[in-house]
Protein backbone atom coordinates (compact mmCIF):
# COMPACT_ATOMS: atom_id res chain seq x y z
CA UNK A 1 0.00 0.00 0.00
CA UNK A 2 1.12 3.35 -0.95
CA UNK A 3 2.11 5.32 2.71
CA UNK A 4 4.02 8.24 3.90
CA UNK A 5 5.05 8.08 7.27
CA UNK A 6 5.91 11.97 9.07
CA UNK A 7 6.92 10.34 12.52
CA UNK A 8 7.52 13.56 14.29
CA UNK A 9 4.10 15.69 15.14
CA UNK A 10 6.23 18.58 16.31
CA UNK A 11 9.82 19.40 15.89
CA UNK A 12 11.19 22.57 18.33
CA UNK A 13 14.86 23.93 17.44
CA UNK A 14 16.55 27.28 18.06
CA UNK A 15 17.59 29.36 15.60
CA UNK A 16 20.58 28.92 13.93
CA UNK A 17 20.82 25.31 14.47
CA UNK A 18 19.98 22.55 11.97
CA UNK A 19 16.94 21.09 11.51
CA UNK A 20 15.80 17.25 9.80
CA UNK A 21 12.22 16.44 9.08
CA UNK A 22 12.04 12.69 8.67
CA UNK A 23 9.58 11.32 6.03
CA UNK A 24 9.55 7.86 4.70
CA UNK A 25 7.21 6.39 2.41
CA UNK A 26 6.02 3.25 0.83
CA UNK A 27 5.33 2.77 -2.66
CA UNK A 28 5.99 -0.71 -5.31
CA UNK A 29 7.03 1.96 -8.60
CA UNK A 30 9.08 4.87 -9.06
CA UNK A 31 7.69 7.48 -6.93
CA UNK A 32 7.69 11.22 -6.70
CA UNK A 33 8.42 13.58 -3.78
CA UNK A 34 7.21 16.44 -2.71
CA UNK A 35 7.53 18.68 0.60
CA UNK A 36 5.18 21.24 1.18
CA UNK A 37 4.60 24.05 3.52
CA UNK A 38 1.96 25.93 5.36
CA UNK A 39 2.85 29.37 6.92
CA UNK A 40 0.56 30.40 9.43
CA UNK A 41 -2.57 31.69 7.58
CA UNK A 42 -0.85 30.73 4.40
CA UNK A 43 -2.44 28.62 1.59
CA UNK A 44 -0.47 24.85 1.02
CA UNK A 45 2.32 25.61 -1.24
CA UNK A 46 4.96 23.67 -3.03
CA UNK A 47 8.54 23.74 -1.03
CA UNK A 48 10.48 20.99 -2.88
CA UNK A 49 10.25 18.02 -4.94
CA UNK A 50 12.87 15.44 -5.37
CA UNK A 51 13.21 15.24 -9.22
CA UNK A 52 13.82 19.09 -9.47
CA UNK A 53 17.38 18.47 -7.01
CA UNK A 54 16.96 22.37 -6.13
CA UNK A 55 17.35 24.08 -3.02
CA UNK A 56 14.93 26.44 -1.84
CA UNK A 57 15.15 28.76 1.02
CA UNK A 58 18.10 26.65 2.07
CA UNK A 59 16.14 23.24 2.23
CA UNK A 60 17.42 20.60 0.47
CA UNK A 61 15.73 16.69 0.41
CA UNK A 62 17.58 13.66 -0.82
CA UNK A 63 15.80 10.85 -2.18
CA UNK A 64 17.04 7.28 -0.74
CA UNK A 65 15.53 4.76 -2.32
CA UNK A 66 17.20 2.17 -0.23
CA UNK A 67 16.22 3.76 3.07
CA UNK A 68 12.77 4.68 1.57
CA UNK A 69 13.02 8.08 2.98
CA UNK A 70 13.35 11.87 1.47
CA UNK A 71 14.08 13.94 4.46
CA UNK A 72 14.23 17.17 4.63
CA UNK A 73 16.98 19.28 6.18
CA UNK A 74 18.12 23.21 6.59
CA UNK A 75 21.66 23.37 8.14
CA UNK A 76 20.34 26.71 10.29
CA UNK A 77 17.00 27.27 11.31
CA UNK A 78 15.54 30.29 10.87
CA UNK A 79 12.31 32.10 12.91
CA UNK A 80 10.42 32.24 9.74
CA UNK A 81 10.97 28.34 8.71
CA UNK A 82 8.34 28.00 11.29
CA UNK A 83 5.45 26.29 9.62
CA UNK A 84 3.77 23.11 8.74
CA UNK A 85 5.59 20.70 6.66
CA UNK A 86 4.46 17.96 4.74
CA UNK A 87 5.38 15.23 2.98
CA UNK A 88 3.60 13.99 -0.27
CA UNK A 89 3.90 11.56 -2.31
CA UNK A 90 3.08 10.62 -5.83
CA UNK A 91 3.63 8.81 -9.46
CA UNK A 92 0.49 7.17 -9.50
CA UNK A 93 -0.97 6.92 -13.02
CA UNK A 94 -4.33 8.85 -10.89
CA UNK A 95 -1.65 11.96 -10.27
CA UNK A 96 -3.52 12.43 -6.83
CA UNK A 97 -1.00 12.98 -3.61
CA UNK A 98 -0.40 11.12 -0.94
CA UNK A 99 0.54 12.75 2.23
CA UNK A 100 2.21 12.30 5.67
CA UNK A 101 0.16 13.58 8.78
CA UNK A 102 2.76 16.44 8.93
CA UNK A 103 5.17 17.91 11.18
CA UNK A 104 5.08 21.44 12.94
CA UNK A 105 8.51 23.23 13.05
CA UNK A 106 9.06 25.63 15.81
CA UNK A 107 11.94 27.55 15.45
CA UNK A 108 12.47 29.39 18.73
CA UNK A 109 14.77 33.10 18.67
CA UNK B 1 -6.81 33.65 -11.83
CA UNK B 2 -3.54 32.95 -10.95
CA UNK B 3 -4.72 31.06 -7.47
CA UNK B 4 -7.28 28.64 -7.24
CA UNK B 5 -10.29 30.34 -5.65
CA UNK B 6 -12.04 28.12 -2.93
CA UNK B 7 -15.46 29.50 -1.39
CA UNK B 8 -16.37 30.12 1.26
CA UNK B 9 -13.93 29.86 3.59
CA UNK B 10 -16.09 28.49 6.47
CA UNK B 11 -19.52 27.08 6.31
CA UNK B 12 -21.78 25.75 9.49
CA UNK B 13 -24.40 23.45 8.35
CA UNK B 14 -27.21 21.49 11.17
CA UNK B 15 -26.71 17.64 10.59
CA UNK B 16 -28.82 16.38 7.70
CA UNK B 17 -28.37 19.76 5.84
CA UNK B 18 -26.81 19.97 2.42
CA UNK B 19 -23.33 21.46 1.88
CA UNK B 20 -21.68 22.63 -1.31
CA UNK B 21 -18.09 24.28 -1.65
CA UNK B 22 -16.79 25.76 -5.12
CA UNK B 23 -13.51 25.91 -6.26
CA UNK B 24 -12.00 28.07 -9.47
CA UNK B 25 -8.93 26.56 -10.58
CA UNK B 26 -5.94 28.44 -12.39
CA UNK B 27 -6.76 29.34 -15.90
CA UNK B 28 -5.39 26.96 -18.22
CA UNK B 29 -4.74 23.79 -15.54
CA UNK B 30 -6.18 20.60 -16.58
CA UNK B 31 -6.24 18.72 -13.70
CA UNK B 32 -8.44 19.40 -10.12
CA UNK B 33 -8.15 17.43 -7.16
CA UNK B 34 -10.28 17.70 -3.62
CA UNK B 35 -9.02 16.56 -0.43
CA UNK B 36 -10.53 16.66 2.80
CA UNK B 37 -8.52 17.26 6.21
CA UNK B 38 -10.26 16.67 9.23
CA UNK B 39 -8.95 17.36 12.43
CA UNK B 40 -5.49 18.28 11.17
CA UNK B 41 -4.66 15.02 10.08
CA UNK B 42 -2.94 13.74 6.91
CA UNK B 43 -5.33 14.58 3.55
CA UNK B 44 -7.42 12.20 2.23
CA UNK B 45 -7.77 12.34 -1.43
CA UNK B 46 -11.34 12.34 -1.97
CA UNK B 47 -11.90 13.08 -6.49
CA UNK B 48 -9.89 14.14 -9.39
CA UNK B 49 -11.23 15.53 -12.92
CA UNK B 50 -9.18 16.06 -16.10
CA UNK B 51 -11.05 18.74 -17.50
CA UNK B 52 -14.52 18.12 -17.02
CA UNK B 53 -14.09 14.44 -17.08
CA UNK B 54 -13.89 12.80 -13.55
CA UNK B 55 -10.77 11.24 -13.88
CA UNK B 56 -10.12 9.45 -10.38
CA UNK B 57 -13.16 8.91 -7.91
CA UNK B 58 -11.40 6.38 -5.67
CA UNK B 59 -11.49 8.41 -2.37
CA UNK B 60 -15.10 9.52 -2.70
CA UNK B 61 -17.59 8.31 -0.01
CA UNK B 62 -20.18 6.00 -1.59
CA UNK B 63 -22.65 7.99 -0.50
CA UNK B 64 -23.77 11.63 -0.28
CA UNK B 65 -20.71 12.63 -1.25
CA UNK B 66 -20.54 14.69 -5.66
CA UNK B 67 -18.50 16.72 -7.25
CA UNK B 68 -18.56 18.42 -10.89
CA UNK B 69 -16.47 20.41 -13.12
CA UNK B 70 -18.60 22.09 -15.94
CA UNK B 71 -17.00 24.31 -18.56
CA UNK B 72 -17.20 28.00 -17.49
CA UNK B 73 -17.89 27.44 -14.29
CA UNK B 74 -16.46 26.56 -10.34
CA UNK B 75 -16.37 23.00 -9.68
CA UNK B 76 -17.73 22.04 -6.41
CA UNK B 77 -18.11 19.29 -3.88
CA UNK B 78 -21.32 18.96 -2.68
CA UNK B 79 -22.48 16.45 0.12
CA UNK B 80 -25.90 15.68 0.31
CA UNK B 81 -27.38 15.54 4.51
CA UNK B 82 -24.47 16.26 6.56
CA UNK B 83 -22.61 14.42 9.15
CA UNK B 84 -20.90 15.58 12.20
CA UNK B 85 -18.05 13.31 10.73
CA UNK B 86 -17.83 15.31 7.59
CA UNK B 87 -16.48 18.27 9.89
CA UNK B 88 -13.23 18.63 7.99
CA UNK B 89 -11.24 21.16 5.87
CA UNK B 90 -11.69 20.59 2.04
CA UNK B 91 -8.90 22.03 -0.07
CA UNK B 92 -9.03 21.68 -3.76
CA UNK B 93 -5.85 21.78 -5.64
CA UNK B 94 -4.90 22.42 -9.62
CA UNK B 95 -2.22 21.14 -11.83
CA UNK B 96 -1.48 21.94 -15.41
CA UNK B 97 -0.64 17.86 -15.85
CA UNK B 98 -1.23 14.94 -13.85
CA UNK B 99 2.31 13.59 -13.00
CA UNK B 100 5.38 15.02 -11.72
CA UNK B 101 3.99 18.66 -11.31
CA UNK B 102 3.30 21.20 -8.81
CA UNK B 103 -0.54 21.03 -7.42
CA UNK B 104 -1.21 24.48 -6.47
CA UNK B 105 -4.25 24.78 -3.48
CA UNK B 106 -6.52 27.03 -2.50
CA UNK B 107 -7.03 28.22 0.89
CA UNK B 108 -9.63 25.35 1.93
CA UNK B 109 -13.32 25.60 2.74
CA UNK B 110 -13.80 24.76 6.93
CA UNK B 111 -17.10 22.80 6.84
CA UNK B 112 -18.90 22.37 10.53
CA UNK B 113 -21.43 20.07 10.86
CA UNK B 114 -23.50 21.09 14.33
Amino acid sequence: AQRVTQPEKLLSVFKGAPVELKCNYSYSGSPELFWYVQYSRQRLQLLLRHISRESIKGFTADLNKGETSFHLKKPFAQEEDSAMYYCALGGGSQGNLIFGKGTKLSVKP
Amino acid sequence: GEEVAQTPKHLVRGEGQKAKLYCAPIKGHSYVFWYQQVLKNEFKFLISFQNENVFDETGMPKERFSAKCLPNSPCSLEIQATKLEDSAVYFCASSPNRVNTEAFFGQGTRLTVV
